[in-house]
């Protein structure tokens, strides 16, 4: 049983570009968040979907929008790209309020 | 605004020694608390998890934490650690029920020496 998968793993992409990145949650989980981890910080909660629809949002800018599929899986796409947006971006998938299973990440850099 | 501190951001520790990992919370009501692990390379864990009832939550390879509310920390423990205990543990919280919003603190690195 696959658990949470994210690619691509890692992707430069310069300043003012757009990104998307990509998260299938595990499976029979309905649920998809997605975290930012700057270097030498915890992870920071973006956003979380669920049926869809954006159910949570962080304090993240409107640049960082995200899309969940009927299947569950995810996208999160940030615009305008900055240097402060180079960090490694986790998602997260939970089938019950109580336990969630992280992927590996994809390490966006900025340049 | 709601945040979680860890005081410790690294910690050395020789093998079979004792462990205690700070964690405080800033949240009023009821809170859902939790300890991930990251090991070198690999994913985040959870390691254990408060939601409610006994406040002593025993969790995986030996873990446990103890949530205080009046002190409103969740601090992990561990008896005797071991060289595969190096890693990096997050502690988190969430105010909103279950994994909705989940504020994570900014880790403490742990390096056990053999």
């Amino acid at each position: 049983d696959a658990g949470v998968t994210q690619s691509p793993t890692h992707l430069i992409k310069t300043r003012g570009q757009q990104v998307t990145l990509r998260c299938s949650p595990k499976s029979g989980h309905d649920t998809v968040s997605w975290y930012q981890q700057a270097l030498g910080q915890g992870p920071q909660f973006i956003f979380q979907y669920y049926e869809e629809e954006e159910r949570q949002r962080g304090n993240f800018p409107d640049r960082f929008s995200g899309h969940q599929f009927p299947n569950y899986s995810s996208e999160l796409n940030v615009n305008a790209l900055l240097l402060g947006d180079s960090a490694l971006y986790l998602c997260a998938s939970s089938g019950t309020p109580t336990e969630a299973f992280f992927g590996q990440g994809t390490r966006l850099t900025v340049v | 605004a709601q945040s979680v501190s860890q005081h410790n951001h690294h910690v050395i520790l020789s093998e079979a020694a004792s462990l205690e990992l700070g964690c405080n919370y800033s949240y009023g009501g009821t809170v859902n608390l939790f300890w991930y692990v990251q090991y070198p390379g690999q994913h985040l864990q959870l390691l254990l998890k408060y939601f409610s009832g006994d406040p002593l939550v025993k969790g995986i390879k030996g873990f446990e934490a103890e949530f205080i509310k009046s002190k409103f920390s969740f601090n992990l423990r561990k008896p005797s650690v071991q060289w595969s205990d190096t890693a990096e543990y997050f502690c988190a919280a969430d105010q909103s029920g279950g994994y909705q919003k989940v504020t994570f603190g900014t880790g403490t690195k742990l390096q056990v020496i053999p």
